[in-house]
């Protein structure tokens, strides 16, 4: 248990509906970091929090997806309109310093059918 | 753009046999990372190379950090069943936000 709690673990959702999910990174981490995992594939970074300022947007995250980090606490990812390559697990990371041990969530699992 | 790439994709051992999987970024690192992820987890920090060379060990798992800071290794002596999973290296992204680029990491079968 890395000390990050991501909910809900698993969503099942049909193409078109929106979906948010949420990251409580361990108190300490003041950077939050968010990534996409498909089968077989490493983790691809999405966007990133420094306490509430969000300062970098991967070309992933479309203009459907809009994360927050309200008060430099817990996070969320929306995504809307969803589609079936939205299909992914969805990890959000903490890390107390830039460059040092990432620590990971057990992932949000996203189905779109 | 930046990339990180790692050989092979998928390898199958007897358990006691040695593995290796090898890491190649497009650009020199300033550090580079391991995480190995089990089968339905997320993936977990291992260990953090940051000089030139640099040969660091734990236990059965040896990683080393090319000369040139472009390539890295990990090596597992004798592997046993635990040791089923994806090991994934990653660098820094050249954002310099602390963003990590991941490899598509190297999966490990071992059979007993």
């Amino acid at each position: 248990d890395t000390g990050v709690s991501q909910n809900p673990r698993h969503k099942i959702t049909k193409r078109g509906q929106n979906v948010t999910f949420r990251c409580d990174p361990i108190s300490e981490h003041n950077r939050l970091y968010w990534y996409r995992q498909t089968l077989g594939q490493g983790p691809e970074f999405l966007t990133y929090f420094q306490n509430e300022a969000q300062l970098e947007k991967s070309r992933l995250l479309s203009d459907r997806f809009s994360a927050e980090r309200p008060k430099g606490s817990f996070s969320t990812l929306e995504i809307q309109r969803t589609e079936q390559g939205d299909s992914a697990m969805y990890l959000c990371a903490g890390t107390r310093e830039m460059n040092t041990e990432a620590f990971f969530g057990q992932g949000t699992r996203l189905t779109v059918v | 753009g930046q990339q990180v790439m790692q050989i092979p994709q998928y390898q199958h051992v007897q358990e006691g046999e040695d593995f290796t999987t090898y890491c190649n970024s497009s650009t020199t690192l300033s550090n580079i990372q391991w995480y190995k992820q089990r089968p339905g987890g997320h993936p977990v920090f291992l260990i953090q190379l940051v000089k030139s060379g640099e040969v660091k060990k734990q236990k059965r798992l040896t990683f080393q950090f090319g000369e040139a800071k472009k390539n890295s290794s990990l090596h597992i002596t004798a592997t046993q069943t635990t040791d089923v999973g994806t090991y994934f290296c990653a660098g820094p992204g050249s954002s310099n936000t602390g963003k990590l680029i991941f490899g598509q990491g190297t999966t490990l079968q071992v059979k007993p």
